[in-house]
């Protein structure tokens, strides 16, 4: 079956890195997806990584394992506007459709 | 470069009451276009895509329907909502890359 799991919730400091985890398993892969959306917006995309190895964009990397069927998403110096949740999700192969992760809530504390 | 427009931003319609929203993409042709609903605190939910002009898959059944009269553009009906019917509604678009949403409706059904 599908199934896409990353950590319900996450607290950070303000200035400091954090590593969001997410494991995947699909029947296919073609791409994994990381997208941010803070509260009662719209998500934005934020990655794409359909090989392996780190992606880096300014603060935000993410980094992906095939084999191991997981990416992270690492944010650093981190600021409190970074507080959002942040969705992992995965384009099998036979479709355009993604599969969604439930979204990591990460709360930045001063 | 790509734009995607969704209205209503904000709607409350009694039960049994009609819905109609609507959603245009501009600077591409023939992209893939979605309906997604989130309901509060949740994930993801894809309820339609479309890959052309008329051509509409329903993921889950229900009382919604979405129809594709134009290439760019994509609209959300229902003939009676209901209560379980509140909830973020996006539109998305995608070529071979990554989706991009449009800033949603929040639907309350009161």
């Amino acid at each position: 079956g599908q199934n896409i799991d990353q950590p319900t919730e996450m607290t950070a400091t303000e200035g400091a890195i954090v590593q969001i985890n997410c494991t995947y398993q699909t029947s296919g892969f073609n791409g994994l997806f990381w997208y941010q959306q803070h509260a009662g917006e719209a998500p934005t995309f934020l990655s794409y990584n359909v090989l392996d190895g780190l992606e880096e964009k300014g603060r935000f990397s993410s980094f992906l394992s095939r084999s191991k069927g997981y990416s992270y998403l690492l944010l650093k110096e981190l600021q409190m506007k970074d507080s959002a949740s942040y969705l992992c999700a995965v384009r099998e192969d036979s479709n355009y459709q993604l599969i969604w992760g439930a979204g990591t809530k990460l709360i930045i504390k001063p | 470069s790509q734009t995607i427009h969704q209205w209503p931003a904000t709607l409350v319609q009694p039960v049994g009451s009609p819905l109609s929203l609507e959603c245009t993409v501009e600077g591409t042709s023939n992209p893939n276009l979605y309906w997604y609903r989130q309901a509060a605190g949740r994930g993801l939910q894809l309820l339609f895509y479309s890959v052309g002009i008329g051509q509409i898959s329903s993921e889950v059944p229900q009382n919604l329907s979405a129809s594709r009269p134009q290439d760019r553009q994509f609209i959300l009906s229902s003939k009676k909502l209901l209560l379980s019917d509140s909830g973020f509604y996006l539109c998305a678009w995608s070529e071979v890359g990554p989706l991009h949403f449009g800033n949603g409706t929040r639907l309350t059904v009161t």
